[in-house]
């Protein structure tokens, strides 16, 4: 079936360093992809997305490309800050199941 | 901006309780999810919802489980005799026909404690 996956945190990194956090996808069809961001004690919100091959999603500073021929959907951000701080989720949403399929997390610790 | 509303924030029951966790999904969507996420694990899907019936339901989301729209503006999920494996924080969403193109709005979850 459909599925992600997510690099293995923690990822752990300095205030103004470049993040990369790599995610790739199974899917029949041709899903569109998402990155979602939970925040310490709060719900899931959605950070960016990418509905067809070579879309780029960006908001807040993160970027994320579709690419199809490599089935990669990696979140990238030029210069992280402390705020920043939280577990970052790879979806997909794909139309065979109907629903969204996240991958299993990867947690960003950003430190002065 | 719209918001998914979820009640309580936190629940402790004991085992074998029922529990019903409550949602106000946004007012224009008309499809409804709930999701599971047990503590530092994976965001699991549990069951989605159209047109007032169960579309599609995971393993998980077994005879125990139950959904409802009682009233055209809540959505419920029912947990008949909770164990301690329900612990989990449970994760009402919402999204508008095109769901592939926007994705779902979340709520900011129910933790549900099992004693």
């Amino acid at each position: 079936g459909d599925s992600v996956t997510q690099m293995e945190g923690p990822v752990t990194l300095s205030e103004e360093a470049f993040l990369t956090i790599n995610c790739t996808y199974t899917a029949t069809g041709y899903p569109s992809l998402f990155w979602y961001v939970q925040y310490p004690g709060e719900g899931l919100q959605l950070l960016l997305k990418a509905t067809k091959a070579d879309d780029k999603g960006s908001n807040k500073g993160f970027e994320a490309t579709y690419r199809k021929e490599t089935t990669s959907f990696h979140l990238e951000k030029g210069s992280v800050q402390v705020s920043d701080s939280a577990v970052y989720f790879c979806a997909l949403f794909s139309g065979g199941y109907n629903k969204l399929i996240f991958g299993a997390g990867t947690r960003l610790a950003v430190h002065p | 901006e719209p918001e998914v509303t979820q009640t309580p924030s936190h629940q402790v029951t004991q085992m074998g309780q029922e529990v019903i966790l409550r949602c106000v999904p946004i007012s224009n969507h008309l499809y409804f999810y709930w999701y599971r996420q047990i503590l530092g694990q994976k965001v699991e899907f549990l069951v989605s919802f159209y047109n007032n019936e169960i579309s599609e339901k995971s393993e998980i989301f077994d005879d125990q489980f139950s959904v409802e729209r009682p009233d055209g503006s809540n959505f419920t999920l029912k947990i008949r005799s909770t164990k301690l494996e329900d612990s989990a924080m449970y994760f009402c969403a919402s999204s508008e026909v095109g769901a592939r193109n926007y994705g779902y709005t979340f709520g900011s979850g129910t933790r549900l404690t099992v004693v």
